[in-house]
């Protein structure tokens, strides 16, 4: 099955630095690349995603990029903000669809 | 539009214990699934189901039931808690296979 690695596993940055967030995947057929967002004691929300027929992806401040020769993608948050701190996740969807399966996880701390 | 409804949000057990971790979901989403969270380990899934009437085994399922008898509705079984089932369950659903999960706000379990 799909297997997901993700680092760093902590992350400090400076407000209005940015973060960049890298993830591989086992799967050569996934298609789907998410990435959630937990902040403390709250479930995960859908941030971005980007679908395999595309190579990057946009919304304001974050950034999602696909390599899927490498099998690999990245988060890419720009002019970080306090508010940003928080946990997130990067996933990959099985070619079937029915599963999505998480890497461990990014603890990302902006230190105002 | 409550979203996805998890209950309980804590709960403590004895080691050979049986309880239900209850899910629903008022945004009629045809999938839904079961992800337990551990420290450095990311979202790991149990089981999902993409219809009434239909289930399948995640990354984890040993130690767990699930059932859907209702789009609505999709109960976690823990028959006898162990120890290793301490951990923080989340339930999510989703419009469509491979679409945004939006997750419930988690069940705490202890199991001592």
């Amino acid at each position: 099955g799909e297997n997901v690695e993700q680092h760093p596993s902590t992350l400090s940055v400076q407000e209005g630095d940015s973060a960049v967030i890298k993830c591989t995947y086992s799967d050569s057929a996934s298609n789907y690349f998410p990435w959630y967002k937990q902040e403390l004691g709250k479930g995960p929300q859908l941030i971005i995603d980007i679908r395999s027929n595309v190579g990057e992806k946009k919304d304001q401040r974050i950034a999602v990029t696909l390599n899927k020769t490498a099998k690999h993608f990245s988060l890419h948050i720009t002019e970080t903000q306090p508010e940003d701190s928080a946990v997130y996740f990067c996933a990959a969807s099985e070619a079937s669809y029915d599963k999505v399966i998480f890497g461990p996880g990014t603890s990302l701390s902006v230190i105002p | 539009n409550a979203g996805v409804t998890q209950t309980p949000k804590f709960q403590v057990l004895k080691t050979g214990q049986s309880m239900t971790l209850q899910c629903a979901q008022d945004m009629n989403h045809e999938y839904m699934s079961w992800y337990r969270q551990d420290p450095g380990m990311g979202l790991r899934l149990i089981h999902y189901s993409v219809g009434a009437g239909i289930t399948d085994q995640g990354e984890v399922p040993n130690g767990y039931n699930v059932s859907r008898s209702t789009t609505e509705d999709f109960p976690l079984r823990l028959l006898s808690a162990a120890p290793s089932q301490t951990s923080v369950y989340f339930c999510a659903s989703s419009y469509r296979r491979a679409g945004e999960l939006f997750f419930g706000e988690g069940s705490r379990l202890t199991v001592l």
